[in-house]
């Protein structure tokens, strides 16, 4: 079963302008990731927030947390073509060493 | 760097036939996981690997069989190819468990 969900499913907005998607869980975790696609590559990992953290800020990507509602949420700020891909959020389910993905969120940055 | 290598990025293989997926990382990583991706699907986790000789199933193993004989190869393997195997195939390995993950390329499979 998949323990992410990832709202929306597709995104499309103009450059500069901000993007948030919503990733929303199953069971208790000890962290949860966000990870980045383009088309037709390998995954390449954003950013980890864990589960005592409310916040977390790595340049332009600003990840919350709410552990009681069980959702985390990915903020790109002054949003660029470049960062045009498909955005997963993942955790271990359950607090075991099984890593598990949600279905994504595809960015279209329009320039 | 961390690399993680996947033997293939375009694989045609036909049905029946038995097909191995290899993936090699090479930092000394405990874990490993292999997934495929599909449109509509997001990723979906098929086995990992904890440690040398050890695995566990994942999501969806039907169809599928794994071997890790050394920490730093990863094989999975297609018993008897069948044309709902065609799909992405993603590599991933991890330090130790809780940190983050680190991708292959990915090797698109298509099976005729």
């Amino acid at each position: 079963s998949q323990q992410g969900e990832e709202d929306p499913q597709a995104l499309s907005i103009q450059e500069g302008e901000n993007a948030t998607m919503n990733c929303s869980y199953k069971t208790s975790i000890n962290n949860l990731q966000w990870y980045r696609q383009n088309s037709g590559r390998g995954l390449v990992h954003l950013i980890l927030i864990r589960s005592n953290e409310r916040e977390k800020h790595s340049g332009r990507l600003r990840v919350t947390l709410d552990t009681s509602k069980k959702s985390s949420s990915l903020l790109i700020t002054a949003s660029r073509a470049a960062d045009t891909a498909s955005y997963f959020c993942a955790t271990f389910q359950g607090g075991s060493e099984k890593l598990v993905f949600g279905k994504g969120t595809k960015l279209t940055v329009n320039p | 760097d961390v690399k993680v290598t996947q033997s293939s990025r375009y694989l045609v293989k036909r049905t029946g036939e038995k097909v191995f997926l290899e993936c090699v990382q090479d930092m000394d990583h405990e874990n490993m996981f292999w997934y495929r991706q599909d449109p509509g699907l997001g990723l979906r986790l098929i086995y990992f690997s904890y440690d040398v000789k050890m695995k566990e199933k994942g999501d969806i193993p039907e169809g599928y069989s794994v071997s890790r004989e050394k920490k730093e190869r990863f094989s999975l393997i297609l018993e008897s190819a069948s044309t709902n195997q065609t799909s992405m195939y993603l590599c991933a390995s991890i330090p130790i468990p809780n940190t983050e993950a680190f991708f292959g390329q990915g090797t698109r499979l298509t099976v005729v």
